[in-house]
């Protein structure tokens, strides 16, 4: 199985501040057909998770610019730039390209 | 809008069985890959099972393979969660979940299943 490694575990931010978080797969999450399917997801307080960004680094659907994602292969990070209120919360990476479809732990981002 | 509502979660004992269902709108069900996803009590996502868009590919990991089965009723817009043999460990808020190339798009507002005696 994939084991998907986050780091760090947590994290404790200004509003305004920008922050970073790493993912790293213990394989490759590039697929037969050349796509990578890493993709980073938010679950806020009390909520269900909610998909930001698909394939390493496509904004979701009403996703604000200030969150982007980068890497290749096995390394992957999540910069959100000027953090607002409503960021805070545990984001997640996850890969589909090979199953089972695996999760990383989770950052939990809190206000400093 | 996309909305996916799951129902059928509840306490029930080890060793039962329990149903789980997702009731979808707002897109065209035939046309997606549909998941299951669970979350114990303050831990984070596990990939339950997903099912190809005629029902014909299912996939599991071994941590539910033999015990849990994934099916879905395009006619109703309809997807399904069968936990047999229920252990402990199965405790959770299971999410359903709309999946294709742009990952785990869609999540439903989830349904608790607690297993105990």
């Amino acid at each position: 199985d994939v084991v998907m490694t986050q780091t760090p575990p947590s994290l404790s931010v200004a509003i305004g501040q920008s922050v970073s978080i790493s993912c790293k797969s213990s394989q490759s999450l590039v697929y037969s057909d050349g796509k990578t399917y890493l993709h980073w997801l938010l679950q806020s307080p009390g909520r269900s998770p909610k998909r930001l960004i698909y394939q390493v680094s496509n904004l979701g659907s009403g996703v604000p610019d200030r969150f982007s994602g980068t890497g290749s292969q096995k390394d992957f990070t999540l910069k959100i730039s000027r953090v607002e209120a409503e960021d805070l919360g545990v984001y997640y990476c996850a890969q589909t390209t090979h199953f089972p479809n695996t999760f990383g732990a989770g950052t939990k981002l809190e206000l400093k | 809008e996309v909305q996916l509502v799951e129902s059928g979660g509840g306490l029930v004992q080890p060793g039962r069985s329990l149903k789980l269902s997702c009731a979808a709108s707002g897109f065209t069900f035939s046309n997606y890959y549909m998941a299951w996803v669970r979350q114990a009590p303050k831990k984070g996502l596990e990939w339950v099972a997903t099912i190809s868009t005629s029902g014909s590919r299912t996939y599991y990991p071994d941590s539910v393979k033999g015990r849990f089965t994934i099916s879905r009723d395009n006619a109703k817009s309809s997807l399904y969660l069968q936990m047999n043999s229920l252990k402990s460990e199965d405790t959770a808020t299971y999410y359903c979940a709309r999946q294709s190339y742009e990952g785990f798009a869609y999540w439903g507002q989830g349904t608790l299943v607690t297993v105990s005696s």
